[in-house]
């Protein structure tokens, strides 16, 4: 079954809102890290943390390994924050990352 | 800063053809490289994943004999699609990472097959 579950599927907002985008995973994660996918499709590494919190800018991520689960908080939300955000598990050493299916976020005015 | 370049960006092969896609480190060792692929409306697979002084590992689904994965030195890799088809178009995405450190993405090889 699916490793890595995002909540919710999609997200529509407007400009100044925050954002709380959820990520589950079935098994035991030593790192949990957040992308944003742009329309061309190529990946912009937001937050990497293994356990905890970690910010940077607008951009919060907690991770809970014990409860095999993380969060990525958007704080005053603007229109270019709108696109699809990957949440990847990764387990054990070496670059294989599990992706969930993606969130996709709309910020209107 | 770490970087890591993928070409081509975009390529079109015929059915039946094969495709050969390099991914290159810069500012960093790729200790490990991962290759991935985004079908259409799809989220990324891994192919496999590729540890110096490790044999390539690969994922159920893909193959050595479809999908031979180059790894010679600490800032290159290489990946063919070999006898592509319909079902191999996609996004492909190297990943790379020196260690345990956060991975690296490339801006990935966008396959079509005509």
């Amino acid at each position: 079954g699916q490793q890595v579950q995002q909540s919710p599927a999609s997200l529509v907002l407007q400009e100044g809102e925050n954002a709380e985008l959820q990520c589950n995973f079935s098994s035991t994660a030593t790192r949990l890290q957040w992308f944003y996918q742009r329309p061309g499709g190529s990946l912009v590494s937001l937050l990497s943390n293994p356990s905890g919190t970690k910010h940077t800018g607008r951009l919060t991520s907690t991770t809970v390994t014990k409860e095999r689960r993380g969060s990525l908080h958007i704080s005053s939300s603007q229109i270019t924050d709108s696109g699809t955000y990957l949440c990847a598990m990764e387990q054990g050493t070496g670059s294989k990352l599990s992706f969930g299916k993606g969130a996709k976020l709309t910020v209107s005015p | 800063g770490a970087l890591v370049y993928q070409y081509p960006r975009r390529t079109i092969c015929k059915s039946g053809t094969s495709m050969r896609m390099e991914c290159q480190a810069v500012g960093f060792q790729a200790t490990s490289v991962a290759w991935y692929r985004q079908s259409p409306q799809k989220t990324f697979e891994l192919i496999a994943l590729s540890t110096v002084n490790s044999a390539i590992k690969y994922e159920q689904n893909f193959t050595q004999e479809k999908f031979p994965i180059s790894h010679p030195n600490l800032s290159f890799s290489s990946m063919t699609v070999l006898n592509a088809y319909l079902e191999d178009r996609g996004l492909y995405l190297c990943g790379a990472r020196t260690g345990n450190t956060e991975v690296f993405f490339g801006k990935g090889t966008r396959l079509t097959v005509v």
